[in-house]
């Protein structure tokens, strides 16, 4: 049964470089992981996408270690502004053929 | 482009009333989600359709959702009869095939059975 999970909080400081996992099993090698920001009262934000090992855009960089069975989105320098709940998405394909949130983690970042 | 939209934003109803949620997404997407999210369940997947056929259903709770898709800028997700525990916030979102994974959310719709 696919599952993905996530730690339900983390609190950081402002500048600090923050790491935020994901537990999926049975990931493929073309299956996408992607992760989206939630603020309170809107819908998930798209925040980055991939499958392969390392992805980099300008907010953000997703790790995928090689046994697949996990991902690590990074934050590089949170501000307070970055304080929001965190969901990963896997894309279980092949026969499953499902898509799965995570559970979410609640980000919060002082001062 | 003014993005996924959805309507009503807030919704009340009393318990076995039918409710109707809309969307109308991005234009030119050709995938369309609808999720529903709990404090208790988190975000579920309920249905997502691709150019206007229903993929993907098992995660409709039971036969009283429904879920329609007759062109491609518009959807509906039918609750009949409603009851206190689909109270959640519902939430639309649409996808290029050319993004991945990439989907957009619209603003969702509270909805509150009594």
């Amino acid at each position: 049964l696919a599952k993905t999970t996530q730690p339900i909080s983390m609190d950081s400081y402002e500048g600090q470089e923050v790491n935020i996992t994901c537990s999926h099993n049975n990931i493929a090698t073309n299956d996408y992981i992607t992760w989206y920001q939630q603020f309170p009262s809107q819908g998930p934000r798209f925040i980055i996408q991939g499958y392969k090992t390392k992805v980099t855009n300008e907010v953000a960089s997703l790790f995928i270690p090689a046994d697949r069975k996990s991902s690590t989105l990074s934050l590089p320098r949170v501000s307070l502004s970055d304080t929001a709940v965190y969901y990963c998405l896997a894309h279980y394909g092949g026969a499953t053929n499902k898509l799965i949130f995570g559970t979410g983690t609640l980000l919060a970042v002082q001062p | 482009d003014a993005g996924v939209i959805q309507s009503p934003r807030h919704e009340v109803t009393e318990m076995g009333q039918e409710v109707t949620l809309r969307c109308k997404p991005i234009s030119g997407h050709d995938y369309l989600f609808w999720y529903r999210q709990t404090m208790m369940r988190g975000l579920e997947l309920l249905i997502y359709f691709n150019n206007n056929v229903p993929i993907d259903d098992s995660g409709m709770p039971e036969d009283r959702f429904s879920a329609k898709m007759p062109n491609a800028s518009f959807s509906t997700l039918k609750i009949q009869p409603s009851e206190p525990r689909d109270s959640a916030v519902y939430f639309c979102a649409s996808q290029s095939w050319e993004d991945g994974d990439e989907q957009y959310f619209g603003p969702g719709t509270r909805l509150t059975v009594t």
